[in-house]
């Protein structure tokens, strides 16, 4: 059971280039959402999803694209990466409302876009 | 839009003291407030979270209080230790029936020994 994985863990871009930062769990989790890291800003959410197929827009939306084909994955991806986008990037997943609603957070995506 | 607003931004306490962080949130339907820790490098983790029909919750030196009217909620840590120190985020999950949580600033707890 490896919970919330992200890859990679750090990732340089120039501005303008495109990429996509990976997110998986095993533990079937209906939820699954990123957060970016700023200094003094804390977690701000960027999308979420609550279930395949199903993807709404966060606090922080602009720049950012995702996609949910299965239950397990949840990519981000940066269509033309900006410096503005230099952060540390979380994916997490829970459950939905029920009972247990803890979400874990993967280790973290470090990015640098110069 | 929803808003949680986390106070104070650092704290620095001396071991053995207590510590308290406070937050407020906007959004009158959020239901569940967790906290999380995060220590340097790391990912954040919980380590408490209160539900909106419950008015305190306590875990060993760590506990949570809730005033609903009041929209806001606090985090209690009672003889502070330095593994202690790390940042914390409060959180409330909005109205709708998700799982949307929405995070305060942080605050960044310093404990000297």
């Amino acid at each position: 059971n490896a919970g919330v994985t992200q890859t990679p863990k750090f990732q340089v871009l120039k501005t303008g280039q495109s990429m996509t930062l990976q997110c998986a769990q095993d533990m079937n989790h209906e939820y699954m959402s990123w957060y970016r890291q700023d200094p003094g800003m804390g977690l701000r959410l960027i999308h979420y999803s609550v279930g395949a197929g199903i993807t709404d827009q966060g606090e922080v939306p602009n720049g950012y694209n995702v996609s949910r084909s299965t239950t397990e994955d949840f990519p981000l991806r940066l269509l033309s990466a900006a410096p503005s986008q230099t952060s540390v990037y979380f994916c997490a997943s829970s459950y939905g409302t029920g009972g247990n609603t803890e979400a874990f957070f993967g280790q973290g995506t470090r990015l640098t876009v110069v | 839009g929803e808003n949680v607003e986390q106070h104070p931004s650092t704290l620095s306490v001396q071991e053995g003291d207590s510590a308290v962080i406070k937050c407020t949130y906007s959004d009158s339907a959020s239901n569940y407030f967790p906290w999380y820790k995060q220590e340097l490098g790391k990912r954040p983790q919980l380590i408490i979270d209160i539900r909106s029909n419950v008015g305190e919750k306590k875990d060993q030196r760590i506990a949570v209080t809730l005033n609903k009217t009041a929209k806001h909620f606090s985090l209690h840590i009672t003889e502070t230790q330095p593994e202690d120190s790390a940042v914390y985020f409060c959180a409330a999950r909005t109205g709708g029936g998700y799982n949307k949580l929405i995070f305060g600033a942080g605050t960044r707890l310093a404990v000297h020994p």
